[in-house]
């Protein structure tokens, strides 16, 4: 099945602890990007990936890093956590960019105390 | 800067009467635009999306959009609407000139009453 995994689906942690976030894709797609998603906001982007070993930043990246590796795997690093990081993160990717249809995660619910 | 605005957060609609999604948008050169759903517990799924061509866009499970250029609106809509169609539903545009990034309005819920 077609599909983006992402682990864990939910995360209670503490300030300052770093934290990995993992996504996993299975179709191949050169194109990966991670949002936030905070109520009235709707979702923003944070990084995202036009293909291995090549990221950017979206429109909120401060405080996070990722890195592409592997053409299937796009994790989300959080190295000092902080409480306005509490948030639902998707994992999203897409054949080749943004035009085109991009497939979800099903989410994860970070909490920073 | 490129920006999408849903007016509406909560649209109320009876199930089989037609319903209006609204979505207006602003950024640089042509817009490509989309439409996201997001049931409850669950990622977004594509809806549609107009990048070029007829302004009338067909998509999933019988929503269409129609972008108008003058008013700088892509409103999503559905004849007849079904109590399954309720969720939250997000609007999404970038440019073709500019900042390359996809920029989603804050969402409107949907929720159609038997």
């Amino acid at each position: 099945e077609a599909q983006v995994t992402q682990n864990p689906r939910y995360l209670i942690t503490v300030t300052g602890k770093k934290l990995t976030v993992t996504c996993s894709q299975n179709m191949n797609h050169e194109y990966m990007s991670w949002y936030r998603q905070d109520p009235g906001l709707g979702l923003r982007q944070i990084y995202y990936s036009m293909n291995v070993e090549v990221t950017d930043k979206g429109d909120v990246p401060e405080g996070y890093k990722v890195s592409r590796k592997e053409k299937r795997n796009f994790p989300l690093i959080l190295e000092s956590p902080s409480p306005n990081q509490t948030s639902l993160y998707f994992c999203a990717s897409s054949l080749r960019g943004l035009l085109d249809e991009q497939y979800f995660g099903p989410g994860t619910r970070l909490t920073v105390t | 800067a490129q920006s999408v605005a849903q007016p509406e957060d909560q649209v109320n609609v009876a199930e089989g009467n037609p319903l209006t999604v609204k979505c207006t948008y602003s950024v640089s050169g042509n817009p490509y635009l989309f439409w996201y759903v997001q049931y409850p517990n669950r990622g977004l799924q594509f809806l549609l999306k107009y990048i070029t061509g007829d302004n009338l866009v067909k998509g999933s499970y019988g929503f269409e959009a129609e972008f108008n250029k003058s008013q700088t609106s892509f409103h999503l809509k559905k004849p007849s609407a079904l109590v399954s169609d309720s969720a939250l539903y997000f609007c999404a545009v970038r440019g073709d000139t500019g900042r390359r990034a996809l920029t989603f309005g804050s969402g409107t819920r949907l929720q159609v009453q038997p």
